[in-house]
């Protein structure tokens, strides 16, 4: 059992440029999302989505696009790259059954960094 | 907007001590509060959770109290250990699936 697992790890991207950041889960879990956290802040909601075929925006959806084709994978997508969009990308799923708790798992994250 | 906020960015605690972290809330209608523990170079690990209904709860050596009055939470660590130097964050969902995450606390254990 795998957890949450994030690709690439680091990535180095010129402004202008496009990728697609890697989640997948291996717990089945219904709900998974996209954050990102810049120095000194919290981290910030960048879309979810609450099962296959269903995804909505967070907090700061400009400039990123997701799609939920399966229940494991979630991969965010990055159009055009631009420095403001620099910071450490994480990943995170829920089981929608865990009505008693909020515990949600996190994968390692992504480093992004567009010069 | 609304938003969580930590009180304090760093706290500084001897080994075995009790730490207190403390965070303040605008959101009314949040339902779940919950605590993250995020360790140098890896993503936020949950540590405990409470519902809006309810004002305290416990788990191995963390508490977390809540102050629905003041918009208050709190996150007790007993007998603090070097393991638990990390940064701290609360956060909060009316429900929605939506988290909004304060800035964090960093708490640094001295020996």
């Amino acid at each position: 059992n795998a957890g949450v697992t994030q690709t690439p790890k680091f990535q180095v991207l010129k402004t202008g440029q496009s990728m697609t950041l890697q989640c997948a889960q291996d717990m089945n879990h219904e709900y998974m999302s996209w954050y990102r956290q810049d120095p000194g802040m919290g981290l910030r909601l960048i879309h979810y989505s609450v099962g296959a075929g269903i995804t909505d925006q967070g907090e700061v959806p400009n400039g990123y696009n997701v799609s939920r084709s399966t229940t494991e994978d979630f991969p965010l997508r990055l159009l055009s790259a631009a420095p403001s969009q620099t910071s450490v990308y994480f990943c995170a799923s829920r089981s929608k059954l865990a009505v008693t708790s909020y515990e949600q798992y996190f994968g390692p994250g992504t480093r992004l960094t567009v010069t | 907007g609304e938003s969580v906020g930590l009180h304090l960015p760093t706290l500084s605690v001897q080994e075995g001590d009790n730490s207190i972290i403390n965070c303040a809330y605008s959101n009314s209608a949040s339902d779940y509060f919950i605590w993250y523990k995020q360790e140098s170079g890896k993503g936020p690990q949950f540590i405990i959770d409470i519902r809006s209904n309810m004002d305290k709860r416990q788990g191995q050596r963390v508490t977390v109290l809540l102050n629905k009055t003041v918009k208050h939470l709190s996150l007790q660590i007993a007998a603090t250990q070097p393991g638990d130097s990390a940064v701290y964050f609360c956060a909060e969902t009316a429900g929605d699936y939506k988290l909004s995450f304060g800035a964090g606390t960093t708490v640094t254990v001295r020996a």
